[in-house]
């Protein structure tokens, strides 16, 4: 059974660009969180979607969005870089919510 | 959620039983106990969870104190490669990270 995949796995961008970052969940998964790990912040939750719907969203900009296909796919999207955007981006996958969650290697995101 | 507090290192002998505490006085009655470890700048790999018994597969052993306070994350025979940092959460969903514990498993 494969497990998530995010693409890209590095990614090197300059301030005020914009980026997508693509995680695939394990199969029959519907629930995707996603989640910014940085040295000084730790893990974050960014948000949470669920069958195409974002259910819970955590304390960042605007610029940080996100979406869900209906193969359950998922993307975010930040807009207009900034330097301390740069950290590892991980994707999670769930069945539903009070199940384990499994996450992929992540995308490092790299603002220059 | 529901706070977590972790010791922030600890160092086990190989072969030894790692055990790893985790306080969470505030938990509420419908919260689970995840374990997840972190090995150098991988993504988060599950170990184990559970909401009232104590549970055990082929990784690891949770105790859960009856009062669902606190919880003890067990090695049984640690080994080199569980050399990770080993987060503790309580949640229903949308986990919270805390700096969770470095486990140093020592040759």
């Amino acid at each position: 059974k494969a497990g998530v995949t995010q693409t890209p796995r590095y990614l090197i961008k300059t301030r005020g660009q914009q980026v997508t970052l693509s995680c695939s969940p394990i199969s029959g998964h519907r629930s995707v969180s996603w989640y910014q790990q940085t040295p000084g912040q730790g893990l974050q939750f960014l948000f949470e979607y669920f069958s195409e719907t974002q259910r819970n969203k955590g304390n960042f900009p605007g610029r940080f969005s996100g979406r869900q296909f209906s193969n359950s796919r998922s993307e975010m999207n930040v807009s207009t870089l900034e330097l301390g955007d740069s950290a590892l981006y991980l994707c999670a996958s769930s069945l539903e919510a009070d199940t384990e969650a499994f996450f992929g290697q992540g995308t490092r995101l790299t603002v220059v | 959620d529901a706070k977590t507090t972790q010791p922030p290192s600890m160092d086990c002998a190989e072969g030894r039983a790692a055990n790893l505490p985790c306080n969470h006085s505030t938990i509420s009655g419908n919260e689970y106990v995840y374990w997840y470890r972190q090995i150098h700048s991988q993504g988060p790999q599950y170990i184990i969870h559970g909401l009232k018994n104590n549970e055990t597969n082929e990784m690891a052993s949770l105790i859960i104190t009856e009062d669902r306070k606190s919880s003890t994350l067990i090695l049984p025979h640690a080994t080199l490669r569980d050399t990770a940092v080993y987060y503790c959460i309580v949640s229903r969903q949308n986990f919270v990270f805390g700096p969770g514990t470095r486990l140093s498993v020592l040759p």
